[in-house]
């Protein structure tokens, strides 16, 4: 099992840019999380999916801040435009859902991204 | 709301000290209880679980926490920490018939000095 998968690990980019970051989950997990870590703030969950259908995204910064999930293998996190407040290490994670219980998350490396 | 609290933000032991690091959470209902490490540059590991069955739960690297249901609280603790341990230590709950979120408390750094 290669756990989750996220691309880039690191990213820099300029003030304004447009930044997409990719994360695949486990293979036969229905439950999909971003989070942002921070200094300040520490860890922050920004959204999640369950079955490709975004749950809660109330973690969303602003609206410069989108996520996708087109299929069960795959997630987008993109912002745009980025700033340099938006500076942080992006997380993804995985979980299978079983019936009504909530049960551990995988995470992937992180993506560290630094806006300029 | 649910929420998580770890009190203690930062933690400095010598090597082979007892460890305690504390949890408390806010919810009345049936839970699942995590206790997550970062190592420094890593990415959140699960040290251990619970669910249900046995509150005494032990976990990898000589980990246990108790879930003591009367206190709401879940405490890491390991008898002789060890250097390699130095890391943040994440506390977090999920609720059973709820979302799948992780609610996390704000992490505990512990520091152990050789």
């Amino acid at each position: 099992d290669a756990g989750v998968i996220q691309s880039p690990r690191h990213e820099v980019t300029e003030m304004g840019q447009e930044v997409t970051l990719r994360c695949k989950p486990i293979s036969g997990h229905n439950s999909l999380f971003w989070y942002r870590q921070t200094m300040m703030r520490g860890l922050e969950l920004l959204i999640y999916f369950n079955n490709n259908v975004p749950i809660d995204d109330s973690g969303m910064p602003e609206d410069r801040f989108s996520a996708k999930m087109p299929n069960a293998s795959f997630s987008t996190l993109k912002i745009q435009p980025s700033e340099p407040r938006d500076s942080a290490v992006y997380f993804c994670a995985s979980s299978h859902r079983v019936g009504g219980r909530g049960n551990e998350q995988f995470f992937g490396p992180g993506t560290r991204l630094t806006v300029l | 709301a649910q929420s998580v609290s770890q009190h203690n933000h930062h933690v400095i032991l010598s090597e082979a000290a007892s460890l305690e690091l504390g949890c408390n959470y806010s919810y009345g209902g049936t839970v699942n209880l995590f206790w997550y490490v970062q190592y420094p540059g890593q990415h959140l590991q699960l040290l251990l679980k619970y669910f249900s069955g046995d509150p005494l739960v032990k976990g990898i690297k000589g980990f246990e926490a108790e879930f003591i249901k009367s206190k709401f609280s879940f405490n890491l603790r390991k008898p002789s920490v060890q250097w390699s341990d130095t890391a943040e230590y994440f506390c977090a709950v999920t609720i059973q018939t709820g979302a799948n979120n992780l609610f996390f408390g704000t992490g505990t750094r512990l520091t152990v000095i050789p």
